[in-house]
């Protein structure tokens, strides 16, 4: 499969806790996004990676948050000490330099907090 | 800022029934506009864009969307759908003079339920 992948899958944490997701996007993808996707509602930006660089972190990314792509490869994004609030499908998508619109998304990593 | 704004939340219809789902957007400059699909239990997918040229656009699947620059709408279509295209549905926009960064804003999505 040369999608783009996510892992893990779901991830059930207690709150306080931290998790890291990974995010393994098309091997000729230079750009990576993250979104994050709650119940009844769209996708929101997160942040967005041109190779290694990040280039823009929205303010919805708490200081709790970070995101690497140390490479310019796969990406990780980690959330320390968990608070209910952050339970929300993680998405992950990649898209080319020269098809800048053909986003590829990931199935996603569904988080609960309990 | 920009806003995508899907007027219909839920929407149920027969097979063989016409669609159309709204999206209007907030955005005074150049937009490029999308929709995706995420069929249950599957990721986001892209079902048409719009760029730039003919405003009629045809996607995947024999969906289409009319990009009325008047009216800040891009409307989704199909003449007749299946049982198969129960899903939802996301529309998108992005600032076509964003620059670098080609995030995109998105709608609250419509779910659509087709019975057969």
């Amino acid at each position: 499969d040369t999608g783009v992948s996510q892992d893990p899958r779901h991830k059930i944490t207690k709150r306080g806790q931290n998790v890291t997701f990974r995010c393994d996007p098309i091997s000729e993808h230079n750009r990576l996004y993250w979104y994050r996707q709650t119940l009844g509602q769209g996708p929101e930006f997160l942040t967005y990676f041109q190779n290694e660089a990040q280039l823009e972190k929205s303010r919805l990314l708490s200081d709790r948050f970070s995101a690497e792509r140390p490479k310019g490869s796969f990406s990780t994004l980690e959330i320390q000490r968990t608070e209910q609030g952050d339970s929300a499908m993680y998405l992950c998508a990649s898209s080319s330099e020269t098809d800048y619109y053909g986003y590829t998304f990931g199935s996603g990593t569904r988080l609960t907090v309990v | 800022a920009q806003s995508v704004s899907q007027h219909n939340h839920h929407v149920i219809l027969s097979e063989a029934a016409s669609l159309e789902l709204g999206c209007n957007y907030s955005y005074g400059g150049t937009v490029n506009l999308f929709w995706y699909v995420q069929y249950p239990g599957q990721h986001l997918q892209l079902l048409l864009k719009y760029f730039s040229g003919d405003p009629l656009v045809k996607g995947i699947k024999g969906f289409e969307a009319e990009f009325i620059k008047s009216k800040f709408s891009f409307n989704l279509r199909k003449p007749s759908v299946q049982w198969s295209d129960t899903a939802e549905y996301f529309c998108a926009v992005n600032a076509g003079d964003a620059g670098n960064n080609r995030k995109l804003i998105w709608g609250l999505g419509t779910s659509l339920a087709v019975n057969p």
